[in-house]
């Protein structure tokens, strides 16, 4: 069974950075793109980019290059984002989610990110 | 980045009827479009991928249709369960752009 599971909610303050994580079991980590997501409440989703998991090669939307790195750790099968210099535009849910023909078949919990003082 | 208007943002149906989502994209994406359903408080599920294909274990009454930039989600006999938002997704080109979504209620 395919599993996605992410990191617990954070609290951070505004001008830190967060690190968020996305463990993958039950299929071939090195044969998918995964992608990270943004929603923020009651809100559109936004995608933040994908990283495939073979080679670590990666491609960001332009809205999000110098917010977010993404990287990964073959070895454990886990998806890793940086999100730095965080503001309140930042609080929202972030999901990852595995790209199937680029649809998204598998999807994170989702993991709250707040940013505040 | 390509522009995915959706609509009806909101839609309201009673139990066993027929509804439609559409969506319609700033220029042809050749069928790279799925269709999510997301409840309250839980991540998205993909219900159709390329326009109009099945997700495995997706009820049979969930079909999309389309080409170039008009796309549709029909659910027909509509379930309680089937309560929920709906998004759209473009994935012809990067970035991956999603919908407003279309909140459905049963009446």
């Amino acid at each position: 069974e395919v599993q996605l599971q992410q990191s617990g909610a954070e609290l951070v303050k505004p001008g830190a950075s967060v690190k968020l994580s996305c463990k993958t079991s039950g299929y071939t980590f090195s044969n998918y793109y995964m992608s990270w997501l943004k929603q923020m409440p009651g809100q559109n989703i936004e995608w933040i980019g994908n990283i495939y998991g073979g080679n670590g090669g990666t491609g960001y939307n332009q809205k999000f290059k110098g917010k977010a790195t993404l990287t990964v750790d073959k070895s454990s099968s886990t998806a890793y984002m940086d999100l730095s210099s965080l503001t309140s535009e930042d609080s929202a849910v972030y999901f990852c989610a595995r790209n199937y023909y680029s649809a998204l078949d598998y999807w994170g919990q989702g993991v709250m990110v707040t940013v505040s003082s | 980045d390509i522009r995915m208007t959706q609509s009806p943002a909101s839609l309201s149906a009673s139990l066993g009827e027929t509804v439609n989502i559409e969506c319609l994209a700033s220029e042809d994406i050749y069928s790279d479009l799925a269709w999510y359903q997301q409840k309250p408080g839980k991540s998205p599920q993909l219900l159709i991928y390329n326009a109009n294909s099945l997700q495995n274990g997706v009820p049979s009454r969930f079909s999309g249709s389309g080409s170039g930039t008009q796309y549709s989600l029909k659910i027909n006999s509509l379930q309680s369960e089937d309560v929920a938002t709906y998004f759209c997704q473009q994935y012809n080109n990067y970035p991956f752009t999603f919908g407003s979504g279309t909140k459905l209620e049963i009446k």
